[in-house]
């Protein structure tokens, strides 16, 4: 198993802070990185697919950056909302197999 | 709107029980996935599936099988449920180079 790993694994912020969390996962091999969004209670959602290296995306106050050759990703929140509160999983995609390797997830809770 | 369909949201199964997990997908994917989710262990692959009657094991198969006979439905067999077993399974579904859709989860529980 080639693992993806994620942190931290939780984190408390108050409103309005900006936060970060990391994903790192094997250089070699690279297809895709994935980044979901997970709340209670519902299905994970996808919030950014990344394929090369140097990759920045942006929905909203939630953006992601990716380094294929140093195998990491960052996930940035700016300002964070209490709707923010999930726990955000990242997932690596390798060119020789389909599938998706995910990672533990980071819990985020932001405190109004 | 775009669907992944879980065919139970919970379930309590006995041991020793041959359970079937189903999941149905209406946007022409070509890769299906069956993960389970335990507290502190995020998502782990059981099998997946690119392809009708093609299936590749994941990361934990051991006492699963998988069922892929048309291109939309991926089905979870538990050949003998065991107490081990008791976890949230998703299911998901995604073109060759897309995102993933989850179904809703199913909670399966082996008394």
């Amino acid at each position: 198993i080639l693992n993806v790993e994620q942190s931290p694994q939780s984190l408390h912020v108050q409103e309005g802070d900006s936060t970060n969390f990391t994903c790192s996962f094997p250089s070699s091999n690279f297809y895709a990185l994935h980044w979901y969004r997970w709340e209670t209670a519902k299905s994970p959602e996808a919030l950014f697919v990344m394929t090369l290296n140097g990759d920045e995306k942006k929905k909203g106050r939630i953006s992601a950056t990716l380094n294929t050759k140093e195998g990491y990703s960052y996930l940035y929140i700016k300002g964070s909302q209490p709707e923010d509160s999930a726990t955000y999983l990242c997932a690596w995609g390798t060119g020789s197999a389909r599938q998706l390797t995910f990672g533990s997830g980071t819990q985020l809770t932001v405190l109004p | 709107d775009v669907k992944v369909t879980q065919s139970s949201r919970y379930l309590v199964k006995r041991t020793g029980e041959k359970v079937f997990l189903e999941c149905v997908q209406d946007m022409d994917h070509e890769n299906m996935f069956w993960y389970r989710q335990d507290p502190g262990l995020g998502l782990r692959l059981i099998y997946f599936s690119y392809d009708v009657k093609m299936k590749e094991k994941g990361d934990i198969p051991e006492g699963y099988s998988v069922s892929r006979e048309k291109k939309e439905r991926f089905s979870l067999i538990l050949e003998s449920a065991s107490t081990n077993q008791t976890s949230m399974y998703l299911c998901a579904s995604s073109s060759q180079v897309g995102e993933a859709f989850f179904g809703q989860g199913t909670r399966l529980t082996v008394v």
